[in-house]
This record gives structure tokens, sequence and C-alpha cells, in this order.
């Protein structure tokens, strides 16, 4: 199957600092990502839509300028955590997807983050 | 939207057993995966199968499409398939462009 990275994959951080996470396709190209967070014992929340040389679609509820996302090319998307607060604690997972007819889902080994 | 419904929410076997995950989606779908998370947090992809059967190995899954659900089957169990099983959905068209996913099954497979 197709290869996604995600860096890093903890990350421990102080309050108000902002932290970059990195979701890599490492063998194919993907003209869309996705962006899921993960709350302890929960299904995944698809956070946002990260299209490659647009703007991101962000899903209700989730603040477009704390959690920037950047698809500056058709093999990473950025999701950058803007001034931290101990709530943005979470794990957060990419996703990409080979378009086509039949799409499947690939996903980035998620990436834990801590704010202190 | 979309609503995805994974039964049992919680399944504690021992191992060699086997077992069938269900999930049942309320509206036609484009794609379903299952997915394994370990403990780790990785999702593996266990299957695309949105409509007939496939299987590898011990893992074999079953979509019926009219009927919106999907059966994941799980043969002779190991300790290692232990985890959180994830059923996903996929709906195309308009702007439901996104994976919808079920609470999930967590499995114990108990030595």
């Amino acid at each position: 199957g197709a290869v996604v990275s995600q860096h890093p994959s903890r990350v421990i951080c102080k309050s108000g600092t902002s932290v970059k996470i990195e979701c890599r396709s490492l063998d194919f190209q993907a003209t869309t990502m996705f962006w899921y967070r993960q709350f302890p014992k929960q299904s995944l929340m698809l956070m946002a839509t990260s299209n490659e040389g647009s703007k991101a679609t962000y899903e209700q509820g989730v603040e477009k300028d704390k959690f920037l996302i950047n698809h500056a090319s058709l093999t990473l998307s950025t999701l950058t955590v803007t001034s931290a607060h101990p709530e943005d604690s979470s794990f957060y997972i990419c996703s990409a997807e080979i378009q086509g007819m039949n799409t499947e889902a690939f996903f980035g080994q998620g990436t834990r983050l801590t704010v202190v | 939207g979309i609503q995805v419904e994974q039964s049992p929410p919680d399944l504690i076997l021992q191992e060699g057993a086997n077992s069938t995950l269900r999930c049942n989606f309320s509206d036609s779908v484009n794609n379903l995966q299952w997915f394994h998370q370990n403990p780790w947090g990785q999702l593996i992809n266990l299957f695309y199968i949105p409509s007939g059967t496939k299987q590898n190995g011990r893992l074999s899954a079953t979509t019926v499409a009219t009927e919106r659900y999907s059966l994941l089957y799980i043969s002779s169990s190991q300790t290692t398939d232990s985890g959180v099983y994830f059923c996903a959905v996929f709906l195309s068209g308009g702007s439901n462009y996104k994976l919808t996913f079920g609470k999930g099954t967590l499995l114990t497979v108990n030595p």
C-alpha cells in the first residue's frame, strides 16, 4: 500500500508557542490530504481538508486561525497549531488519498501533542 | 450527514477464538474501509471494500452495499489483534468529500 509519513510522532511544547506537523505522501501524489484529531478512547474527528494550491476547507467548529494548514506541494501538507494551549493537547493524524475512481485513504503514524 | 455505527463497542476474546465485527451505515457510499489502530495510534489499512468479499490471511470482510452494512471477520485471534477496529465510509459529490468514521470496536485478545 501507499506510504504516508507524519512527523514528529511526539512533541511537547510550552503554552503560547506554535507547533508544526508535517504530512508527506512518500510514493504517490496527493492533491488532497486530511487532518484529524483524536481524543483518548474516541474516534477520529475530521478537522480540515487540505487541497494542494488552494485554501484548506475547515469543518464546523474548527478555528482556522488556530490550526493553520498549508498544502504547498503534491506530497506535503503541514498543520501548524498556533499559540498552543493545554486543551490543544491531543493526537493528530493526517491522511492522503490516491485519487481515481476508487479512493482509498492511507494514514500517517500520528502526532501526539502535549502542551504544558 | 451519514451515520456510521459499529458493534459491539467492546469485545474480549481468548486467543484462538473467532469474532465478527459489524458496521452499519445510513446512506449509500462510494467507499468503505476497515482499519486497525494499534496501541501506538497507527491506523493500519485492513480492507478497502465498498462491496463484495475480500480475504487476507485470518481476516476477511464482506460489504453488502444494498443493505448498508459491512462485516469484519477475525479467525483464530491472536494477542497482537488487540486494538481498536474502525470502519469508515466515504461519500463523494458536492461538499461531502470526506471519510466518516464509526466509533470503533475495542478488541482485547487474552492469552
